[in-house]
């Protein structure tokens, strides 16, 4: 079935420094893939789309300019966080329309220290 | 994309059917009745999707209204590994993700 592997599972930062996530499409090609959040006990919030070959689409509230999204070829999106605080430490999901439905990744546990 | 409406919690015992509603009165047309669920730290998992008629695959079935404003999840017989949050989402191209409902199951 489709695979999505996310790299790192989880990352300390210090504050002020920006953090890199990968999401990788392994047996699939994935024209879109989808960014989320979510805090302890909280839902998964949607925070932008990745169009391969084109600008992201950013949920309402997401500044762009701290979540730099590029989804360069057709197996790869990366999430960066730039200069981050510890209000952005986070749970991030990936996710990409394959196999039976949307598969995820298995999340990155970002801590900002 | 839909509102959906769940339980907050739904307990049920080892070995027994467990029946998750969903409400999405404002499901458009176009929209499918996705449902996945999601164990501590990990991504969500697919678990069935459906469009107007009832679905059923290994893991579960989708029981959906006829007029489909709601729609059921069966688990068949309840393990502890079915303990997760199960998510009900009406979509067309993006999940938008509610509160779900926690499953808990009792050994």
């Amino acid at each position: 079935g489709a695979v999505v592997s996310q790299h790192p599972s989880r990352v300390i930062c210090k504050s002020g420094t920006s953090v890199k996530i990968e999401c990788r499409s392994l047996d699939f090609q994935a024209t879109t893939m989808f960014w989320y959040r979510q805090f302890p006990k909280q839902s998964l919030m949607l925070m932008a789309t990745s169009n391969e070959g084109s600008k992201a689409t950013y949920e309402q509230g997401v500044e762009k300019d701290k979540f730099l999204i590029n989804h360069a070829s057709l197996t790869l999106s990366t999430l960066t966080v730039t200069s981050a605080h510890p209000e952005d430490s986070s749970f991030y999901i990936c996710s990409a329309p394959g196999g039976y439905g949307y598969t995820f990744g298995s999340g990155t546990r970002l801590t900002v220290v | 994309d839909a509102k959906t409406t769940q339980p907050n919690s739904m307990e049920s015992n080892e070995e027994e059917p467990v029946h998750l509603p969903c409400n999405h009165s404002t499901i458009s047309g176009t929209d499918y009745i996705h449902w996945y669920r999601q164990l501590p730290s990990q991504g969500p998992e697919y678990v069935i999707h459906g469009l107007t008629s009832n679905v059923n695959n290994r893991m579960a079935s989708l029981a959906i209204a006829e007029d489909r404003k709601s729609s059921t999840l069966i688990l068949h017989r309840a393990t502890l590994r079915d303990a997760a949050v199960y998510y009900c989402i009406g979509a067309t191209n993006k999940l938008i993700f509610g509160t779900g409902t926690l499953l808990a199951v009792q050994p």
